[in-house]
């Protein structure tokens, strides 16, 4: 079965840096680009971006460019997000969601458990 | 980018009762691009509907998603207990992807 599993939570201090993981199974992981969402505390949900696992190719949304960095392991069929000069509203849970398109939709099938990062000094 | 709207904020209902919720978009979506999830505290959203109108495997004929162009509903037809949560409409039609803000259905 498809699962996409994410470790734990993080404390980290203003201005450092953040990398989570995403390790995929149960489907090929190459064959599905992989999205990135977080979510503050209490508020809704925000796309950050997407992976193509397969080439490496990337998308971030404008809010995050020049601070995140995504990249895969393919050996390990694991995506990783990399967000620097953390502020503390950057504290969230983030998630690494896959998207599954069926011409003519598209969704987010399966979802990480997220990963909370906090943010303080 | 494509702004939603959800409203209301908050849903108080009694299971057995019916809700429609809203989502309206600044801008039109093609149905085939708007999503719905459903997300309980201290879990990852889950899938309900795609395509405007398309249930998720597994989703109960009680959820029932409808609308195009600007406004897009989601009715769920006899609240049962495990449907009080927060449920977001998301738009796929084009970058940045975005979501509505949310409506809370509670008790």
């Amino acid at each position: 079965q498809v699962q996409l599993v994410q470790f734990g939570a993080e404390v980290k201090k203003p201005g450092a840096s953040m990398k989570v993981s995403c390790k995929a199974s149960g489907y090929t992981f190459t064959g599905y680009y992989m999205h990135w969402v977080r979510q503050a505390p209490g508020q809704g949900l925000e796309w950050m971006g997407w992976i193509n696992p397969n080439s490496g190719d990337t998308n971030y949304a404008h809010k995050f460019q020049g601070r995140v960095t995504m990249t895969r392991d393919t050996s390990i069929t694991t995506a990783f997000m990399e967000l620097s000069r953390l502020r503390s509203d950057d504290t969230a849970v983030y998630y690494c969601a896959r998207i599954y398109c069926s011409s003519p939709s598209c969704y987010f099938d399966y979802w990480g458990q997220g990963t909370l990062v906090t943010v303080s000094s | 980018e494509i702004v939603l709207t959800q409203s209301p904020g908050t849903l108080s209902l009694s299971p057995g009762e019916r809700a429609t919720l809203s989502c309206r978009a600044r801008q039109s979506v093609s149905s085939t691009y708007l999503a719905w999830y459903q997300q309980k505290p201290g879990l990852a959203p889950r899938l309900l509907i795609y395509g405007a109108s398309n249930r998720a495997t597994g989703i109960p004929d009680r959820f029932r998603g409808s609308g195009s162009g600007t406004d897009f509903t989601l009715t769920i037809s006899r609240l049962e207990p495990e449907d009080f949560a927060v449920y977001y409409c998301q738009q796929f039609a084009e970058l940045p992807l975005t979501f509505g803000g949310g409506t809370k259905v509670e008790i």
